[in-house]
């Protein structure tokens, strides 16, 4: 069974940092583009940044510079390391596989981490 | 960026009836546009790719068409547990975006 988990969410303060990871099972990590998605408590789904197989990165404007995707395949795990928190930033952050490998659209989904941004 | 936009934002219908979801996007998608079903307190799933395609595991009273700016996501007869919020998402252009979301309830 295909899984993804992830770890790392809590409580920071503004301008404070959280590592984010996402560990993957059930399938080969390395074949796979991989995603991070955020969504505020009773909000919309926010596409956050990307990781493609060959290392390339692609973030969403709010969160470049601030914000690091980076990926493990020896430990199929993927990482979100998020500086210079915001209160914006709050959120529920999902990662998500790319369908079929390299498609953009995310499939399946983890169950999410919680990150609370306030002082 | 590529704004989408649904509606309707919120659907009530009884079981059994069909409901229809629109998704309009600010310029050509070609048919990279995908529905993700999340139903309350879960994760999203994924639903429909690439505008028509259904995902694994997804019944059939799912549907998607539409190509170009206007997509449609139909579920021809509404179950209890298709009580959800609906997104859309694009794949055209970076930053990847989603609609706001349509809610279905039901009656």
């Amino acid at each position: 069974e295909v899984q993804l988990v992830e770890s790392g969410g809590g409580l920071e303060q503004p301008g404070g940092s959280l590592r984010l990871s996402c560990a993957g099972s059930g399938f080969t990590f390395s074949n796979y583009d991989m995603h991070w998605v955020r969504q505020v408590r009773g909000k919309g789904l926010e596409w956050v940044s990307g990781i493609e197989t060959t290392g390339e990165t692609y973030y969403t404007d709010s969160v470049k510079g601030r914000f690091t995707v980076s990926r493990e395949n020896a430990k199929n795990s993927l990482y979100l390391q998020m500086n210079n928190l915001r209160v914006g930033d709050t959120a529920m952050y999902y990662c998500a596989r790319a369908h079929g490998g390299k498609s953009n659209w995310f499939d399946p989904w983890g169950q999410g981490t919680l990150v609370t941004v306030s002082s | 960026e590529i704004v989408l936009t649904q509606s309707p934002a919120t659907l009530s219908l009884s079981p059994g009836e069909r409901a229809t979801l629109s998704c309009r996007a600010s310029q050509s998608l070609s048919n990279y546009l995908a529905w993700y079903q999340q139903r309350p307190g879960q994760a999203p799933r994924l639903l429909i790719y690439d505008a028509s395609n259904r995902a694994t595991g997804i019944p059939a009273r799912f549907s998607g068409s539409g190509s170009g700016t206007d997509f449609t996501l139909i579920i021809s007869s509404l179950e209890p547990e298709d009580v959800a919020v609906y997104y859309c998402q694009q794949r055209t252009t970076w930053p990847l975006t989603f609609g706001g979301g349509t809610k279905v309830d039901i009656k």
